[in-house]
């Protein structure tokens, strides 16, 4: 069974600090991993996904992240935060299950921008 | 291109009521996804259709619950005599195809309330 756990469940960064959002995985077979971003009262909004190839994967509004397989890990960052940054942030494994990509989200990660 | 659609946004029941919720994927999407997220929590997956098909219902609880997707219109999410812990924001996400490892488009949620 996968399962993801996000350590921080509010994190807070003044603006344009370095963000850093931890995300780590279990997975039995090689997972597909991906960042979600959520604002208030709205559906979530897919930042950037690793399926195969290059390890480092850049998403939309300045967002990467690095698929670690040895320290089964995928943290989000992002250089310089913005304010239109501060948002709940979700991480995401789908097993590679071709025929149902269903995904299992982390509890999630709330960042505040400090002016 | 008109994203993922569900109505209404907003539902309130009260106890013992039923509740139907409704989503149309994005166009020429056939695979339909629906994810409960619970207050402080993430989401949870429920159940993954396909036109006219129940593929995957693990997450769904076994009782009161049930969901559709018919050939033609949209996916219905359906529960019956709701109870207070049924309120929670729910969220169907769609996709082209799973032949290849395809992005699922969000909708903006349905946030019931059982009074």
């Amino acid at each position: 069974a996968q399962s993801v756990t996000q350590l921080g469940s509010h994190v807070s960064v003044s603006e344009g600090a370095l963000v850093l959002l931890r995300c780590n995985y279990s997975s039995s077979v090689p997972p597909y991993l991906f960042w979600y971003v959520q604002y208030p009262n709205q559906g979530l909004q897919l930042l950037l996904k690793y399926t195969t190839g290059a390890t480092l994967v850049k998403g939309i509004n300045g967002f990467e992240a690095e698929f670690k397989k040895s320290e089964t890990s995928f943290h989000l960052t992002k250089p310089s935060a913005h304010m239109s940054d501060a948002a709940e942030y979700f991480c995401a494994v789908s097993e590679s299950n071709f025929g149902n990509e269903k995904l299992t989200f982390g509890t999630g990660t709330r960042l505040t921008i400090i002016p | 291109n008109a994203g993922v659609m569900q109505n209404p946004r907003h539902l309130v029941r009260r106890r013992g009521q039923e509740a139907r919720l409704r989503c149309s994927p994005m166009k020429g999407h056939s695979h339909v996804y629906w994810y409960r997220q619970l207050p402080e929590e993430g989401l949870k997956f429920m159940v993954y259709l396909q036109k006219e098909n129940i593929i995957d219902e693990s997450g769904m609880p076994k009782e009161r619950f049930s969901a559709e997707f018919p050939k033609e219109g949209p996916s219905i999410l359906r529960i019956q005599q709701v109870v207070r812990g049924d309120s929670a924001a729910y969220f169907c996400a769609s996709s082209r195809s799973t032949t290849i490892v395809e992005t699922q488009y969000f909708g903006p949620g349905t946030r019931l309330l059982v009074l």
